[in-house]
């Protein structure tokens, strides 16, 4: 089975801190996203990533920024946490190219920043 | 950018009425992805369509792929309450790798 882990389910952070989200899959996926969700606004992509050391805005990248070291892990830091980031945070990973291409979801992180 | 809108945003049905939700996007898709997210959890693929015109099934679910390859709809027959959840579309477009996500249909299914 398609395992993405992420490192917390439950984040209380204070308003100005850095906070580091991480996301790890073990399925050797090329690619991985970031995507914030809120209610009725659906799933809003920050950031995604192709390749190590490759990342592009997704939607909403304002606020936020990423790293991507190794295939497997892909880092969202809020540089400085606001209470407008309070969200369930989502991370996905899936295939490069053609053939089926899913995303495949970790459990989610709740931010609440304070 | 490429946006993809869904609607309706919300759906009550009583258990044993059809369900659809339906997908739009702005541009052209390489191909459309549904996806279920039950209440608590993450969401989890259901299907993919690459083709114009594709129809699939899946037991009592109908993907619909049009002609244009920019919209898409997600039928269910005969509602249980184990449909219950919010239904996303999602779509790559063209060459993008950046895979877009519709605002999601929440349903609720009254037993």
């Amino acid at each position: 089975d398609v395992k993405v882990t992420q490192s917390s389910r439950y984040l209380v952070k204070r308003t100005g801190e850095k906070v580091f989200l991480e996301c790890v899959q073990d399925m050797d996926h090329e690619n991985m996203f970031w995507y914030r969700q809120d209610p009725g606004l659906g799933l809003r992509l920050i950031y995604f990533s192709y390749d190590v050391k490759m990342k592009e805005k997704g939607d909403i990248p304002e606020g936020y920024s990423v790293s991507r070291e190794k295939k497997e892990r892909f880092s969202l830091i809020l540089e400085s946490a606001s209470t407008n980031q309070t969200s369930m945070y989502l991370c996905a990973s899936s295939v490069l190219g053609v053939g089926r291409t899913e995303a495949f979801f970790g459990q989610g992180t709740r931010l609440t920043v304070v | 950018g490429q946006q993809v809108m869904q609607i309706p945003q919300y759906q009550h049905v009583q258990e044993g009425e059809d369900f659809t939700t339906y997908c739009n996007s702005s541009t052209t898709l390489s191909n459309i992805q549904w996806y279920k997210q039950r209440p608590g959890g993450h969401p989890v693929f259901l299907i993919q369509l690459v083709k114009s015109g594709e129809v699939k099934k899946q037991k009592r679910l109908t993907f619909q792929f049009g002609e244009a390859k920019k919209n898409s709809s997600l039928h269910i027959t005969a509602t249980q309450t184990t449909d219950v959840g919010t239904y996303f579309c999602a779509g790559y477009s063209g060459s993008a790798r950046q895979l877009t996500f519709g605002s999601g249909t929440q349903l609720t299914v009254l037993p």
